[in-house]
């Protein structure tokens, strides 16, 4: 069965600090990755999505980036993070058969 | 573009009646549709979803939902709520059309369960 796991669970950086946040799917090959942030009391929104390695589209300009340095391993990544980018960040995945996505446990990012 | 609206930002029942969670949909063509759950603290689990065939749909924990074209939605129900069901639903869509497989989500209804 397929498993996502995302890292750090929680996270506290100050402002101008770097981000960087773990994403990786076991149990399948080739997924197309996602990354979500959910601000406190609103809904998803998305930040990144990867069909395959390097392949990045990004659908909100804004502070962050994202890397898909191997199948099944995603990153997002901040040089200097913003207070607003406080909030909930989930990654999920997808086959190319399947339009349903299934949701890693998340990162709670809180930028002081 | 295709856009998701969930009525009701919460919505509070007692334990042991009837849930109605309700989600609108914008789209030419009827889209893949999907309810997910979210506890506190938590990633999303898929509730159920519809794309084609059977117009109501089962899911996990009791939940069903029904795609009515005509009237645009894909309406959650619960016939009978338990304590355990108070978390946060969104819907989502994904466009039929394209190979695009990113979804849009409603802005999510807070389920409260009073005992």
């Amino acid at each position: 069965s397929q498993t996502i796991h995302q890292w750090p669970a929680t996270l506290v950086q100050p402002v101008g600090s770097p981000l960087s946040l773990e994403c990786t799917v076991e149990g399948t090959s080739n997924p197309n990755l996602y990354w979500y942030r959910q601000a406190a009391g609103r809904g998803l929104q998305l930040l990144f999505y990867s069909v395959g390695i390097g392949q990045i589209s990004s659908e909100v300009p804004q502070n962050l980036s994202a890397s898909r340095p191997q199948d099944r391993q995603f990153i997002l990544s901040s040089k200097k993070l913003l207070l607003s980018d406080s909030g909930f960040y989930l990654c999920a995945w997808n086959g190319d058969r399947r339009r349903e996505q299934y949701f890693g446990p998340g990162t709670r990012l809180t930028v002081t | 573009a295709q856009s998701v609206t969930q009525l009701g930002s919460h919505v509070s029942v007692s334990e042991g009646a009837l849930v109605l969670l309700r989600c609108n949909y914008s789209s030419s063509v009827p889209p893949y549709l999907f309810w997910y759950v979210q506890y506190p603290n938590q990633g999303l689990q898929l509730l159920l979803k519809y794309t084609t065939g059977a117009t109501l749909v089962k899911g996990i924990n009791g939940f069903e939902a029904e795609f009515k074209k005509s009237e645009t939605s894909f309406h959650l129900t619960k016939p009978s709520a338990h304590m355990s069901d108070a978390a946060e639903y969104f819907c989502a869509v994904s466009e039929r059309r394209t190979g695009r497989r990113a979804l849009t989500f409603g802005s999510g209804t807070r389920l409260q369960v009073q005992p």
